[in-house]
């Protein structure tokens, strides 16, 4: 069967950085995403990664392992507005895509 | 302002009763989906489509219709057959079918069958 695993919550400090991992089992690959999602709306967007290797964006990273089936989402310089769960996903060999069940992201001050 | 729209936001029926859930997009995508979300749960599949007049289903099919008379429309019929059909109801779309480009999210219904 086709698995995502993510750590169910995480808690970290204001301004400090935190690492989200994800790991996977799908029937082929065609990418890996990662979305935020804050309590009881759409998730939106932050990165896709195809390729190993690190993708930085602002203060939000993503690394991809293709061959330990392994990713992780990097937040530097934490903020409340951080506060979300973050939702790991992977396009299967069909264009679907499988989703984790997400991480909850609490940020202290 | 393009974007995808889902309404109504809160939506409460007495069980028995079939519900439809809107999807509209003004983003001009090819393919739209429909997903629902449980607590502890990842975002699972209920149908999809990737052109107009077409629809397949998804993981969680049962219980459910779609329709795609355009393409800028997608509802979602909940049926009285959904056993358990409380729950968190996501529209998305992305730009082709197939393609490995990132999904947009509606706002999203939240049902509660009472």
């Amino acid at each position: 069967g086709q698995n995502i695993d993510q750590p169910t919550e995480m808690t970290a400090t204001e301004g400090a950085i935190v690492q989200i991992n994800c790991t996977y089992q799908t029937s082929g690959f065609n990418g890996l995403f990662w979305y935020q999602q804050h309590a009881g709306e759409a998730p939106t967007f932050l990165s896709y990664n195809v390729l190993d290797g690190l993708e930085e964006k602002g203060r939000f990273s993503s690394f991809l392992s293709r061959s330990k089936g392994y990713s992780y989402l990097l937040l530097k310089e934490l903020q409340m507005k951080d506060s979300a769960s973050y939702l790991c996903a992977v396009m299967d060999s069909n264009y679907q895509l499988i989703w984790g069940a997400g991480t909850k992201l609490i940020i202290k001050p | 302002d393009g974007g995808i729209t889902q309404s109504p936001k809160y939506l409460f029926r007495k069980e028995g009763q079939n519900v439809t859930l809107s999807c509209e997009q003004n983003l001009n995508h090819d393919a739209m989906y429909w997903y629902r979300q449980d607590p502890g749960q990842g975002l699972r599949l209920i149908y999809y489509s990737q052109i107009v007049n077409d629809f397949q289903k998804g993981d969680i099919a049962e219980g459910y219709s779609v329709s795609r008379e355009k393409k800028e429309s997608f509802p979602l019929t909940v049926t009285s057959a959904q056993k358990n059909p409380t729950a968190f109801y996501l529209c998305a779309s992305n730009p082709l079918a197939g393609g490995l480009d990132e999904q947009f999210f509606g706002p999203g219904t939240r049902l509660t069958v009472l």
